[in-house]
């Protein structure tokens, strides 16, 4: 069974700090992303990376970076957290099931920030 | 960039009603996939729909995909309050493994 976990459920920052967000997937999947969820916005990527090492912005990836150093960890940075940040941040990594054309994603628990 | 529209934003339905949500694209897509996201969860893979015209069923969903396979649908038959939740598309191309997900439809069901 898959299994992506993230650092934290709740967190709270001041406006300023730098924020680390953990994923940890254990399938040894290459694929990981990065996401916020805001009510009416949906899923909007942020970040994503298909190695260690590589990494590509996705459709919102300013005021975040990202680190992938081993393939089963993806972390994301906020470098200095700003109100606008406070959001839904869901992790994921990706798998090729047998007969599908495009992989699938595998969200973790999700990490719900808010910036004070 | 790819965009991809779901419409309604929001649907309440009397338990035993129908529901139906919408999913459009800019774009031509290779495939479409519809995630479910229990209230307080996590997007939870349903489907995968890559065919023109296809139509998959799992029990009472029936999703489809569009012939220009630009849009997409999920109807549910005869709701049921475990049937709670927002339903996301997310549109894929051959571009790579990135998704573009619609805004989601959260469906309330009234018992």
């Amino acid at each position: 069974d898959v299994k992506v976990t993230q650092s934290s459920r709740y967190l709270v920052k001041r406006t300023g700090e730098k924020v680390f967000l953990e994923c940890v997937q254990d399938m040894d999947h290459e694929n990981m992303f990065w996401y916020r969820q805001d009510p009416g916005l949906g899923l909007r990527l942020i970040y994503f990376s298909y190695d260690v090492k590589m990494k590509e912005k996705g459709d919102i990836p300013e005021g975040y970076s990202v680190s992938r150093e081993k393939k089963e960890r993806f972390s994301l940075i906020l470098e200095s957290a700003s109100t606008n940040q406070t959001s839904m941040y869901l992790c994921a990594s990706s798998f090729l099931l047998s007969g599908e054309l495009q992989e699938t994603q595998y969200f973790g628990p999700g990490t719900r920030l808010l910036v004070l | 960039g790819q965009q991809v529209m779901q419409i309604p934003q929001y649907q309440h339905v009397q338990e035993g009603e129908d529901f139906t949500t919408y999913c459009n694209s800019s774009t031509t897509l290779s495939n479409i996939q519809w995630y479910k996201q229990r209230p307080g969860g996590h997007p939870v893979f349903l489907i995968q729909l890559v065919k023109s015209g296809e139509v998959k069923k799992q029990k009472r969903l029936t999703f489809q995909f569009g012939e220009a396979k630009k849009n997409s649908s999920l109807h549910i038959t005869a709701t049921q309050t475990t049937d709670v939740g927002t339903y996301f598309c997310a549109g894929g191309n051959n571009a790579g493994n990135m998704l573009t997900f619609g805004g989601g439809t959260r469906l309330m069901v009234k018992p």
